[in-house]
């Protein structure tokens, strides 16, 4: 009953650190995303993944990379932190686009 | 794109009251519609969906609305209870656009 498990789930980044975020689905989902949630804004979509081996730029994929070498994995990578990369980040998988994306618990990022 | 939305941003109601949540898109094109509910520091849950061959839909205490004509939906929930107080997203997907767009959420507040 895992279904969508986010590594780590807090994280603070000094401005110019790097780190990776792990996201891991056991559903044998094709497709999965990553978000990003600020206040009063919604999720806003950052890349996504039809499947093992492809990634897809979302609406807002700038200082981000992601790679989906595994079905069941999904990393979002920061190369260089900034500020403005301080946000919940959430990654989500489903069957079909048009199926129920099932999410994980969040990671709280702060860049300082 | 698609653009989706909510009309207000926060919403309170008396326990055992219905909630009406509502929602407007841009995309006519669009065809397929999620409802999610999320609690604080939780993801979002999936709740209910509908596709644009449909104009209602009934869950267990939730009934999901489609008005294509005026491009809006609408989440009601029967006999609220302290348990749904939450921001609730609609999200939306359609035309060339596979990936679902969020709209900003409605945080609804039961009121004892």
């Amino acid at each position: 009953n895992a279904g969508v498990t986010q590594t780590p789930k807090f994280r603070v980044l000094k401005t110019g650190q790097s780190m990776t975020l792990l996201c891991a689905q056991d559903m044998n989902h094709e497709y999965m995303y990553w978000y990003r949630q600020d206040p009063g804004m919604g999720l806003r979509l950052i890349h996504y993944s039809v499947g093992e081996g492809t990634t897809a730029k979302g609406e807002v994929p700038d200082g981000y990379n992601v790679s989906r070498l595994k079905k069941q994995n999904f990393l979002l990578g920061l190369e260089s932190a900034a500020p403005s990369q301080t946000s919940v980040y959430f990654c989500a998988s489903s069957y079909l686009p048009t199926t129920e994306a099932f999410f994980g618990q969040g990671t709280r990022l702060t860049v300082v | 794109g698609e653009s989706v939305g909510l009309h207000l941003p926060t919403l309170s109601v008396q326990e055992g009251d219905n909630s009406i949540i509502n929602c407007a898109y841009s995309n006519s094109a669009s065809d397929y519609f999620i409802w999610y509910k999320q609690e604080s520091g939780k993801g979002p849950q999936f709740i209910i969906d509908i596709r644009s061959n449909m104009d209602k839909r009934q869950g267990q205490r939730v009934t999901v609305l489609l008005n294509k004509t005026v491009k809006h939906l609408s989440l009601q929930i029967a006999a609220t209870q302290p348990g749904d107080s939450a921001v609730y997203f609609c999200a939306g997907l359609g035309g060339s656009a596979r990936q679902l767009t969020f709209g900003s959420g409605t945080q609804l507040t039961v009121l004892p």
